[in-house]
């Protein structure tokens, strides 16, 4: 069965500096990738996916994830944070039109 | 334009009592419809899931179960709330036939007492 784990169930930034959220996935047969943005007592919101095609997948708010298969990797990176990217962030995976599967989350806090 | 509603917002409920959370997609037909579930520290864990009307599909054994009545409105319900079902619970609509783009309610706080 396919699976996904974010490095990290908090991650803290200062303002400006380079945001690197980790996901590693795990799955027998080429996968489809997710990452979503959750803020406090909401619903997810996806940020990008990754279906196949290039796989440097660009998303909403600045954010970036690379399709590495030889590290079965797909981390979420931003050049430079700021203070309403603080929230926490999903890592998703799905194979074969099944329903997605979530990592834990990985908590970002921006630092002034 | 597709909307997913979900009620209530927050919900505190003693042990031992019923459960009914509802949701209802509203601007398309036939969709996927889910329930996960999001406990601290454990991520979003996909509790039900539904291709149609009366079918559903359970993914973990537990003290709740789900119900589609009607095409768009998913439901989620339990006779008897343990203290494990606290949580924030998440609806969660596709397109018939595709499981992605996932579209997400607001969710609903649950404590249980």
């Amino acid at each position: 069965a396919q699976s996904v784990t974010q490095l990290g169930s908090h991650v803290s930034v200062s303002e400006g500096a380079l945001v690197l959220l980790r996901c590693n996935y795990s799955s027998s047969v080429p996968p489809y990738l997710f990452w979503y943005v959750q803020y406090p007592n909401q619903g997810l919101q996806l940020l990008l996916k990754y279906t196949s095609a290039a796989t440097l997948v660009k998303g909403i708010n600045g954010f970036e994830a690379e399709f590495k298969k030889s590290e079965t990797s797909f981390h979420l990176t931003k050049p430079s944070a700021h203070m309403s990217d603080a929230a926490e962030y999903f890592c998703a995976v799905s194979v074969r039109n099944t329903p997605l599967v979530f990592g834990k989350g990985t908590r970002l806090s921006v630092i002034a | 334009s597709q909307t997913i509603h979900q009620w209530p917002a927050t919900l505190v409920q003693p042990v031992g009592s019923p459960l009914s959370l509802e949701c209802t997609v509203e601007g398309t037909s036939n969709p996927n419809l889910y329930w996960y579930r999001q406990a601290a520290g454990r991520g979003l864990q996909l509790l039900f899931y539904s291709v149609g009307i009366g079918q559903i599909s359970s993914e973990v054994p537990q003290n709740l179960s789900a119900s589609r009545p009607q095409d768009r409105q998913f439901i989620l319900s339990s006779k008897k709330l343990l203290l494990s079902d606290s949580g924030f619970y998440l609806c969660a609509w596709s397109v018939q036939g595709a499981v992605i783009p996932l579209h997400f309610g607001n969710g609903t706080r649950l404590t249980v007492t």
